[in-house]
């Protein structure tokens, strides 16, 4: 089945600056990249998401891009600020219904 | 939106108990998840269902069962709850072609 990667674990920014988590997958079929921001005491929720046929998608502050040859995708939050404090998960579909999430990245934002 | 009811936010059991997680939506969807949450772990699946009476194993699903008798409903079985079932629990549906999942609050179950 599908493996996906995550790092860092933990991440700590100064308000303002910018936040890169990074993910790796192994089945190269895969085809849906999602994020999920889940802020404490709260279910996960979609926050952006990519396709292959896709290099980079952007939202506002956020962006995701996407490397197929290399199998990694990233999630990028620019101007952060203390509400993006939450932990991330990226995920990959690894079939036709089931997603591989990875192990999750927390970050805080510091005021 | 579609909502995911999960109708316990707590539950404290006892080992050996048996427990049933219930996990109801208001839409139509045909693709129901369990996974559990642990810190460092993220997500793993335990079973899925993609339509009723339809099952599969995810990727942990040893000491657990699932049932889906109604297409709104997937409940969770511990059938002899351990401490090492202590964990979050969370359920999810497929909603739209973008595969994306709607979750939701999670239970999270303490085994003593």
């Amino acid at each position: 089945g599908e493996n996906v990667e995550q790092h860092p674990s933990t991440l700590s920014v100064q308000e303002g600056d910018s936040a890169v988590i990074k993910c790796t997958y192994s089945d190269s079929a895969s085809n849906y990249f999602p994020w999920y921001k889940q802020e404490l005491g709260k279910r996960p929720q979609l926050i952006i998401d990519i396709r292959s046929n896709v290099g980079e998608k952007k939202d506002q502050r956020i962006a995701v891009t996407l490397n197929k040859t290399a199998k990694h995708f990233s999630l990028h939050i620019t101007e952060t600020q203390p509400e993006d404090s939450a932990v991330y998960f990226c995920a990959a579909r690894s079939d036709d219904y089931k997603l591989s999430f990875g192990a999750g990245t927390t970050v805080t934002v510091r005021a | 939106d579609v909502k995911v009811t999960q109708s316990s936010r707590y539950l404290v059991k006892r080992t050996g108990e048996k427990v049933f997680l219930e996990c109801v939506q208001d839409m139509d969807h045909e693709n129901m998840f369990w996974y559990r949450q642990d810190p460092g772990l993220g997500l793993r699946l335990i079973y899925f269902s993609y339509d009723v009476k339809m099952k599969e194993k995810g990727d942990i699903p040893e000491g657990y069962s699932v049932s889906r008798e109604k297409k709104e409903r997937f409940s969770l079985i511990l059938e002899s709850a351990s401490t090492n079932q202590t964990s979050m629990y969370l359920c999810a549906i497929r909603t739209g072609d973008n595969y994306g999942y709607t979750f939701g609050s999670g239970t999270r179950l303490t085994v003593v």
